[in-house]
């Protein structure tokens, strides 16, 4: 199973948005809504932001959105803080039953 | 409250055994499918396998299947990994993690542990 692709890096000033894309296969993103992603901080666990491609979990800022289209899922946030600065992770549901991640996106605030 | 603790890692050498261990607290363990992740050092998160709450399915990433088993103890609330034939390329941080959603599972993960290290090095 490949790994999903993700943008290596992004960056966006305070207050503005980004996105994160997260490229699969119709054998992954695009066969399923179980579309996950997750941000995370140096030398931490990562935190689940958003799941079903696009529910946040209780107490996660509704400044963090998801979405899908095709075999691509997509991760916006809005309003950029400088406590969003972290590494962010999309995961999908295969066709094999298992769970494949992406490489990683690294988000940098200006 | 809510909560994972991993045990078990350590260096071992190419070839040995190890064996994980997860205990979890503060919900009903054995409504929930439980997950293993790992991240090597420097890396990304790459899923290793999934237990269903019940322990009736049990599926793995094709780099460990094999050689790594995934069991739960509900009557214990602990979780495992047992790994078997380990390679260097198994040297990672190993998280156990719980499926977002009871029974069903949605394969997404809202509770992690703190990660445990394991090295593989002669």
């Amino acid at each position: 199973q490949s790994a999903l692709t993700q943008p290596a890096s992004v960056s966006g000033s305070p207050g503005q948005s980004i996105t994160i894309s997260c490229t699969g296969t119709s054998s992954d993103v695009g066969g399923y809504k179980y579309v996950s992603w997750y941000q995370q901080h140096p030398g931490k666990a990562p935190k689940l932001m958003v799941y079903d491609v696009t529910n946040r979990p209780s107490g996660v800022s509704n400044r963090f959105s998801g979405s899908k289209s095709g075999n691509t899922a997509s991760l916006t946030i809005s309003g950029l803080q400088a406590e969003d600065e972290a590494d962010y992770y999309c995961s999908s549901y295969t066709s094999s039953s298992t769970v494949v991640f992406g490489g990683g996106t690294k988000l940098t605030v200006l | 409250q809510v909560q994972l603790v991993e045990s078990g890692g350590g260096v071992v050498q190419p070839g040995r055994s190890l064996r994980l261990s997860c205990a979890a607290s503060g919900f009903t363990f054995s409504n929930y499918g439980m997950h293993w992740v790992r991240q090597a050092p420097g890396k990304g998160l790459e899923w290793v396998a999934i237990i269903w709450y019940d322990g009736s399915h049990k599926y793995y990433a094709d780099s460990v299947k094999g050689r790594f088993t995934i069991s739960r103890d509900n009557s214990k609330n602990t979780l495992y990994l047992q790994m078997n034939s380990l390679r260097a390329e198994d040297t990672a941080v190993y998280y156990c993690a719980r499926d977002v959603v009871a029974v069903a599972g949605h394969d997404a993960f809202d509770i992690w542990g703190q990660g445990t290290l394991v090295t593989v090095s002669s």
